[in-house]
């Protein structure tokens, strides 16, 4: 079956680095989204990976490897502005969508930056 | 214009009431979504629609029942929900074939009494 895990929750300082892992196990694995949910607001698109390595962003980075199935979302100079929720998404060839693309979001993780 | 609008913002039903939600973007995508998402869950995927023909229905109840007028708009007609029904519905569109950018509306906070 499909799994996508990550942290809950992660606390981090204004002006530093986090980082959010995204553990996934899948079949007919495309690639892995990030987004950004602010608490009452819309989830926003940040990134998509589908080859190894890193993407850069401005101060958000996304990494996947795909023969570890994990990916991690990396924000650096962190502000208070961040605290949000985290999703990965994987997207991947669903079991019963005739071959469809589908995109699947992780539980996500709440990010709180504390001064 | 990279804003996909939903109304209305809120919605309070009774189990035996007939509404509708509405979604409209005009960024030209050809692949619309509608989601469901719950307090401190993710959103959970219900419909897909491509060049407005329904691409995937993830087994949803058929007292929800979407319609894809034209490629600007999407709609998701309730009938006779049940409270646990309640939650913040959302609708993304993106570009064929992209899928993993999604740009998601505002949703709709759907209350049912």
């Amino acid at each position: 079956g499909q799994s996508l895990e990550q942290p809950s929750e992660v606390t981090a300082v204004e002006g530093a680095i986090v980082q959010i892992n995204c553990t996934y196990q899948t079949s007919g694995f495309y690639g892995l989204s990030w987004y950004q949910q602010h608490d009452g607001g819309a989830p926003t698109f940040l990134s998509y990976n589908a080859l190894d390595g890193l993407e850069e962003t401005g101060r958000f980075s996304s990494f996947l490897s795909r023969s570890d199935s994990y990916g991690y979302l990396l924000l650096q100079e962190l502000q208070m502005k961040d605290s949000a929720s985290y999703f990965c998404a994987v997207r991947d060839r669903g079991r019963n969508s005739g071959g469809y693309q589908k995109v699947t979001f992780g539980t996500g993780t709440k990010l709180q930056v504390i001064p | 214009d990279t804003e996909v609008t939903q109304t209305p913002k809120h919605l309070v039903m009774g189990m035996t009431n007939k509404k509708s939600l509405k979604c409209e973007q005009h960024m030209g995508h050809r692949a619309m979504y509608w989601y469901k998402q719950k307090a401190k869950k993710p959103p959970e995927l219900m419909f897909v629609y491509s060049y407005e023909k329904l691409s995937i229905n993830e087994s949803v109840p058929s007292r929800f029942s979407p319609e894809c007028p034209n490629s600007s708009l999407l709609n998701l007609h309730l009938h006779a929900l049940q409270p646990e029904d309640s939650a913040l519905y959302l609708c993304a569109s993106s570009q064929e074939g992209q899928n993993y950018e999604q740009y998601f509306g505002p949703g709709t906070r759907l209350t049912v009494t």
